[in-house]
């Protein structure tokens, strides 16, 4: 059975740094396309980065240059590193799976781990 | 970025009705190359992570009630869901992934009477 679980998220203050994480199991990680997507509070969903399976990454605009993601493959674990947090940056985020290799939807979702980031 | 407009923004639908909430992209999502749409339907309950309902755009997802339904092409999509119950309240979102930069709609709220 594949279950995705995110850990890390908690009250940060602005400026600061947090890493999330999301164990897999049930298939491996390194084998698929992963994302993490976040949703601000009472607000719609936000793709947030991407790791390929040949280890390519990539980001959307508004955490370019502040987000890292990667993953340990000894861990079958998903991260996301946050640098240069703001308040904008406030939202639960979810790891993704895509079902396929290749730009494909997202079949299998974490239950998210909320990220506050407030003074 | 492809900008994902849904509407409407919120419906009310009695029970046993049909509802339709429709997806535009602000470019085709169609690749010419394998004729696919790269559009799915997701719903999300509050306190839930979203769930995959329809992927390419008409393809029903395992243990998806067939009452629920997608369709179009190109830039213009549809979700339908017929007789509706009383669980399928929910927020229903479209999302591209023709583009390496990922885009969902705003949301379509959907509450039953």
């Amino acid at each position: 059975e594949v279950q995705l679980v995110e850990t890390g998220g908690g009250l940060i203050q602005p400026g600061g740094s947090l890493r999330l994480s999301c164990a897999a199991s049930g298939f491996t990680v390194s084998s698929k396309y992963m994302s993490w997507v976040r949703q601000a509070p009472g607000k719609g969903l936000e793709w947030v980065s991407i790791i390929y399976s040949s280890g390519s990454t990539y980001y959307a605009d508004s955490v370019q240059g502040r987000f890292t993601i990667s993953r340990d493959n000894s861990k079958n674990t998903l991260y996301l590193q946050m640098n240069g947090l703001r308040a904008d940056d406030t939202a639960v985020y979810y790891c993704a799976r895509e079902a396929d290799l290749g730009y494909s939807h997202f079949d299998y979702w974490g239950q998210g781990t909320l990220v506050t980031v407030s003074s | 970025d492809i900008v994902m407009t849904q509407s409407p923004d919120s419906l009310t639908v009695s029970l046993g009705e049909r509802a339709t909430i429709n997806c535009k992209s602000s470019q085709s999502v169609l690749y010419s190359s394998n004729n696919k749409n790269y559009l799915a339907w997701y719903q999300q309950k509050p306190g839930q992570p979203p769930r995959l309902l329809i992927s390419w755009a008409s393809t029903r997802e395992s243990g998806v009630p067939d009452r629920f339904s997608g369709s179009g092409s190109g830039t213009d999509f549809t979700l339908t869901i017929n007789s509706l119950q009383a669980e399928d309240a929910a927020v229903y979102y479209c999302q591209q992934y023709y583009s390496s930069s990922y885009t969902f709609g705003q949301g379509t709220k959907l509450e039953i009477k």
